[in-house]
């Protein structure tokens, strides 16, 4: 089945740097990735969608890179922000029917 | 305003009692699925639907029933509960992907606790 690695470990860096979160995944490559934000008690919000023919995607200070003979994505937030600290989720397309999450990658954006 | 409701927000109840969480969405969404988050364990999918009148279980669906008569509405059913479905439910739709991004419009979450 498919499996989906993201950084357990929270990440905390300065405002105004780039975070560079990442999500690694198993076996077969998705037709498409999506990244969401999910702040404590809230439901994910959806963020970014990345297909597989496509190598980046951009949207305001966020962009997401798909390699996938690397099998990966990166998730990057230019000149981040304390509002940006949140939990982010990588989800593989597993055909129509579903998604498969990744467990998250806590963002910690200090002052 | 596009969302999708579920209710209830917060319920804590006991082993056995029946309980069932609602799951409304407004944007005329085929796709509808249900997930729950624990620590350490991410979103696991529980059950889905595809459309009206179908639906087919998820990686967890033990424990669960859903039914989805109309488009709009998809409950969880919880027949029995016990205490391992402490957890925190999304209940999530989304519409035809070649539309749009494909991308999941997710409810508020449904805290519940059985003791």
């Amino acid at each position: 089945s498919q499996k989906i690695e993201q950084n357990s470990e929270a990440l905390n860096i300065q405002e105004g740097k780039t975070a560079t979160l990442t999500c690694n995944y198993t076996n077969y490559s998705p037709a498409y990735l999506q990244w969401y934000r999910q702040d404590p008690g809230r439901g994910p919000v959806f963020l970014l969608l990345i297909r597989e023919n496509e190598k980046e995607k951009r949207k305001e200070r966020l962009k997401v890179t798909f390699d996938t003979t690397l099998k990966q994505s990166l998730f990057h937030i230019t000149a981040s922000q304390p509002a940006d600290s949140a939990t982010y989720l990588c989800a593989l397309d597993r055909g129509y029917s579903t998604l498969t999450f990744g467990k998250g990658t806590m963002l910690l954006v200090s002052p | 305003e596009a969302q999708v409701t579920q209710n209830p927000r917060y319920l804590i109840t006991v082993t056995g009692k029946k309980l069932t969480v609602t799951c409304s969405q407004n944007m005329n969404h085929e796709y509808m699925s249900w997930y729950r988050q624990d620590p350490g364990l991410g979103l696991r999918q529980i059950y889905y639907s595809m459309n009206v009148e179908v639906t087919d279980k998820g990686d967890v669906p033990e424990g669960y029933k859903v039914s989805r008569k109309e488009k709009r509405n998809f409950p969880l059913i919880l027949e029995s509960p016990s205490p391992n479905q402490t957890s925190l439910y999304f209940c999530a739709s989304r519409g035809d992907r070649g539309v749009n991004t494909g991308e999941l419009f997710f409810g508020e979450g449904s805290r519940l606790t059985v003791l």
